[in-house]
């Protein structure tokens, strides 16, 4: 079935340090594709997203590209800060209105200062 | 942007007793709501999926019977956990889109179930 995999953590960096979440994704067809974030206790907020290929979603220094031909949307940062220290979820959506987010495992990112 | 309010935040009950979470699309309808599950350091996984009017949807190994689900108007969702136990105690997230739409989906604050 469709599916959405991304690597595993925990990732652990110094502040400033570049970022890399890979995110790669399983799907009949070109499904819109997101990253979210969830801070320690709180929901998830969308951090960014792309609905179609090529599309590159970025937020707060994040940016993520839709890549059709090597089905992936890996996340990056060029300078991470220790305020970016929470679990980082990649999941996809079906284009059928109504559908659910399918979700990557999570990826949880700790930066020390 | 749209915001979806879930209540409570946190609940603490006794093995034996239900209890009830509610979900609101504050400013914006919902036809369709979803209801996740996130156990500790894991993904979060889709329980059922909630339409407004009709009954939920549930996911392959999700009891009906006991997690019910009611999308009584284009605004709230709510998810009661009947006969708790404490292997149910998790994190419980809901989601909504709006209605009529295919944008992204907004989600609540979670509840922190734990069942003693």
């Amino acid at each position: 079935g469709d599916s959405v995999t991304q690597m595993e953590g925990p990732v652990t960096l110094s502040e400033e340090a570049f970022l890399t979440i890979n995110c790669t994704y399983t799907a009949t067809g070109y499904p819109s594709l997101f990253w979210y974030v969830q801070y320690p206790g709180e929901g998830l907020q969308l951090l960014l997203k792309a609905t179609k290929a090529d599309d590159k979603g970025s937020n707060k220094g994040f940016e993520a590209t839709y890549r059709k031909e090597t089905t992936s949307f890996h996340l990056e940062k060029g300078s991470v800060q220790v305020s970016d220290s929470a679990v980082y979820f990649c999941a996809r959506k079906s284009n059928q209105a109504g559908t659910a987010l399918i979700f990557g495992k999570g990826t949880t990112l700790s930066v020390s200062s | 942007g749209a915001v979806v309010s879930q209540h409570p935040s946190w609940v603490i009950c006794k093995s034996g007793t239900s209890v009830k979470i509610e979900c609101r699309s504050l400013d914006f309808q919902a036809t369709t709501m979803f209801w996740y599950r996130q156990f500790p350091k894991q993904s979060l996984m889709l329980m059922a999926t909630s339409n407004e009017g009709s009954k939920a949807t549930y996911e392959q190994g999700v009891e009906k019977d006991k997690f019910l689900i009611n999308h009584a108007s284009l605004t709230l969702s709510t998810l009661t956990v009947t006969s708790a136990h404490p292997e149910d105690s998790s994190f419980y997230i809901c989601s909504a889109t709006i209605s009529g739409k295919n944008t992204e989906a907004f989600f609540g604050q979670g509840t922190r179930l734990t069942v003693v």
